[in-house]
């Protein structure tokens, strides 16, 4: 199994909704990541988990908040939202070095209204 | 800090011409350098990627690119494109002493293969 599998795949949410984002991947990586693509833009990294520890955060506002219950999921909390954080997002996994090849969900796309 | 420049967002070519997108690098320390695609509605996915060793790559499905250290550039190039080509190609680099994977993203070209 060498998928990246994302839920839901599309997500209306109001500004005052509490909604969550599931990522999940059974290769066994050690690496996850969540990126932020808005429309004809290049991927954004948001956060990476190493060994289910947060180890790197973009400086993202905490209306977006990370979880990583096991080494196979990853969620990402979704609270207060604004319409500019709609977008595209992305979930990804890799063995964990720089020089590894990052597997993608296909993604998730989110409208706040 | 690492940045990548794809100098052209869009290249639009006919069916079986040969094509080349463009990327250039700046970083002050080694990096690796890799080219994902992007098909409509979907994730990202690695197309090549420059580690070490011979300074040329190539892909599976015909695409290759090369290292130029002196010109800081990691171009990527088809002899002949075909309709199912037709992506967003990102260009990205990742800083070798970092453990944690971070990529850092050029803003992409569209490459439009028409008949």
């Amino acid at each position: 199994d060498t998928e990246v599998t994302q839920t839901p795949k599309h997500l209306v949410m109001g500004m005052t909704n509490k909604k969550s984002l599931k990522c999940e991947q059974h290769m066994g990586h050690r690496a996850m990541y969540w990126y932020k693509q808005k429309a004809k833009k290049p991927p954004e990294l948001m956060f990476v988990y190493s060994y289910e520890k947060l180890s790197i955060n973009e400086s993202v506002p905490s209306r977006f908040s990370p979880e990583c219950p096991n080494s196979s999921l990853l969620n990402l909390h979704l609270h207060a939202l604004q319409p500019e954080d709609s977008a595209l997002y992305l979930c990804a996994s890799s063995q964990g070095g720089s020089w590894e090849k990052l597997f993608f969900g296909s993604g998730t796309q989110l409208s706040v209204l | 800090a690492q940045s990548v420049t794809q100098l052209d967002s869009q290249v639009p070519v006919f069916e079986e011409a040969p094509v080349e997108l463009r990327c250039n690098y700046s970083s002050s320390v080694s990096v690796y350098l890799f080219w994902y695609v992007q098909y409509p509605n979907q994730g990202l996915q690695l197309l090549l990627k420059y580690l070490s060793g011979s300074t040329l790559v190539e892909s599976i499905n015909g695409f290759e690119a090369e290292f130029n250290k002196s010109q800081t550039s990691f171009h990527l190039r088809k002899p002949s494109v075909h309709i199912s080509d037709t992506a967003e190609y990102f260009c990205a680099v990742s800083d070798r002493g970092n453990q944690g994977g971070k990529l850092i993203f050029g803003q992409g070209t569209e490459l439009s293969v028409k008949p």
